[in-house]
């Protein structure tokens, strides 16, 4: 079993439906999430970032962290054709002045159809 | 650009060659990532800079990858006797950490540069 499981569909929905996208993992001493947006033949974007368990929300996004069930989503609300690419989960243990190594999911292709 | 810059974008080589990826930093990031990315797969973590010096090496698949980075900014990723399955988008990220301070609020973001898609015929 990998440390970090992320479906990697393809996904597509209609524009402007509510997209939710998730990733379970398996390592309970993960400390901070992150989702990453990429672009075809582009590097990764930093969409939202978290600590410990909780909701952030940042315009249209939100990100669920739920660390007892070590599950961790990220909503897109009123989602937009710009929106397709792939989307990445990613996680790490580590606290204060590093980062160290992120693990990631497979990523999730979205496509939002107009 | 102020991002993190990788050159060259694209590089086809023949099996057994030696290849060297060149990755600039966003200014004043004290951190440095490499990882590579196969397709379908998210990226994959190869080796860490803090300053000029590697912190974890742990992700190098063996002694034919070596990275440096000798004044604490640009870094090379070298790879010799270059095999086919070695072909992959090689990515560098980089963040600003403060050692000095050690809370969760000191932990930053890493921010990508887009990669260096590498094919070994």
């Amino acid at each position: 079993q990998k440390e970090v499981e992320q479906d990697p569909g393809p996904l597509s929905v209609p524009e402007g439906a509510i997209v939710s996208l998730n990733c379970t993992y398996s390592n309970s001493a993960f400390q901070y999430f992150m989702w990453y947006r990429q672009y075809s033949r582009k590097g990764p974007e930093l969409l939202m970032y978290t600590y410990s368990s909780g909701n952030k929300e940042d315009g249209r996004f939100t990100a669920q962290v739920d660390k007892s069930s070590k599950y961790i989503s990220l909503f897109i609300r009123d989602s937009q054709p710009s929106d397709s690419a792939t989307y990445l989960c990613a996680m790490s243990p580590n606290y204060g002045g590093s980062q160290g190594n992120l693990i990631f999911g497979k990523g999730t292709k979205l496509s939002v159809k107009p | 650009g102020a991002g993190v810059s990788q050159t060259p974008s694209n590089k086809v080589t023949e099996k057994g060659k030696y290849v060297e990826l060149r990755c600039d930093p966003i200014s004043g990031h004290t951190a440095l990532y490499w990882y590579r990315q196969s397709l379908g797969q998210g990226p994959e973590f190869l080796i860490y800079f803090q300053g000029t010096g590697a912190a974890d090496d742990s992700g190098l698949p063996n002694d034919r990858f070596f990275a440096v980075r000798p004044e604490g900014s640009v870094s090379t990723l070298k790879i010799q006797r270059t095999e086919r399955g070695d072909s992959a988008v090689y990515l560098c990220a980089s963040s600003l950490n403060r050692r000095q301070e050690c809370s969760r609020e000191s932990n930053q973001p890493q921010h990508f540069g887009d990669g260096t898609r590498l094919s070994i015929l």
